[in-house]
């Protein structure tokens, strides 16, 4: 079993509608990222959290939000999709000085 | 803030020797690392530098000049597996990490 996982794994949708990108992972650790990357700019922060009650804006915050539900549990929403978000979504767990990256959610805003 | 650079592309022989470079400009440092990507797939760690020098890793080796800003990647004996865009990436002393574009490295055979 993939200890970080993402759901959905592709998602198209249209222009104004509420999506919800979720990361699940069972490494146990504190420390999630949400990234965003597009063809030329590499990895981009959108938000991290170092543990349940804790969340920060990272470059790119605007048009986004985040909820970790619990250690193992860390959520993206999108309230108002718009097209310049269509983009490949990561999940990211933190340990010491590595990241595991989860297999990425392909989104396309229409 | 954090500004990092490598090359787009990069061509190499299999068999051969690469060397990928990275230089950064950053307000924080906290470690420069490596990974891997290859196409639809999610980024997978290679490296970590925190100090000056050379870390080798097998195939794989890893320098770092934080006077310079710069790092660069080594990658011998190249496999046709190699092919796949090599992430630079700093670490802030807030434990985040800002990416570079990528690099991505085809190995013809």
């Amino acid at each position: 079993d993939a200890d970080v996982t993402q759901t959905p794994r592709n998602r198209i949708t249209k222009t104004g509608k509420r999506i919800m990108l979720e990361c699940s992972q069972t490494k146990g650790h504190d420390r999630m990222y949400w990234y965003r990357q597009d063809p030329g700019l590499g990895l981009r922060l959108i938000y991290y959290s170092f543990d349940v009650k804790d969340i920060n804006k990272g470059e790119i915050s605007d048009g986004y939000s985040v909820s970790r539900q619990a250690q193992a549990k860390f959520s993206l929403s999108l309230e108002s999709a718009i097209p310049n978000q269509t983009a490949l979504y990561f999940c990211a767990t933190g340990m010491g000085n590595e990241q595991f990256f989860g297999p990425g959610t392909r989104l396309t805003v229409l | 803030g954090q500004n990092i650079d490598q090359p787009t592309e990069m061509t190499a022989t299999e068999g051969a020797i690469v060397q990928i470079n990275c230089t950064y400009q950053t307000s924080g440092f906290n470690g420069l690392f490596w990974y891997q990507q290859h196409a639809g797939e999610a980024p997978t760690f290679l490296s970590y530098n925190v100090l000056d020098g050379l870390e080798e890793k097998g195939r794989f080796s890893s320098f770092l000049s934080r006077s310079k800003g710069y790092s660069y990647l080594l990658l011998k004996e190249l496999q046709m597996k190699d092919s796949a865009s090599y992430l630079c990436a700093v670490r802030d002393p807030g434990q985040n990490f800002v990416f570079g574009p990528g690099t991505r490295l085809s190995v013809l055979p």
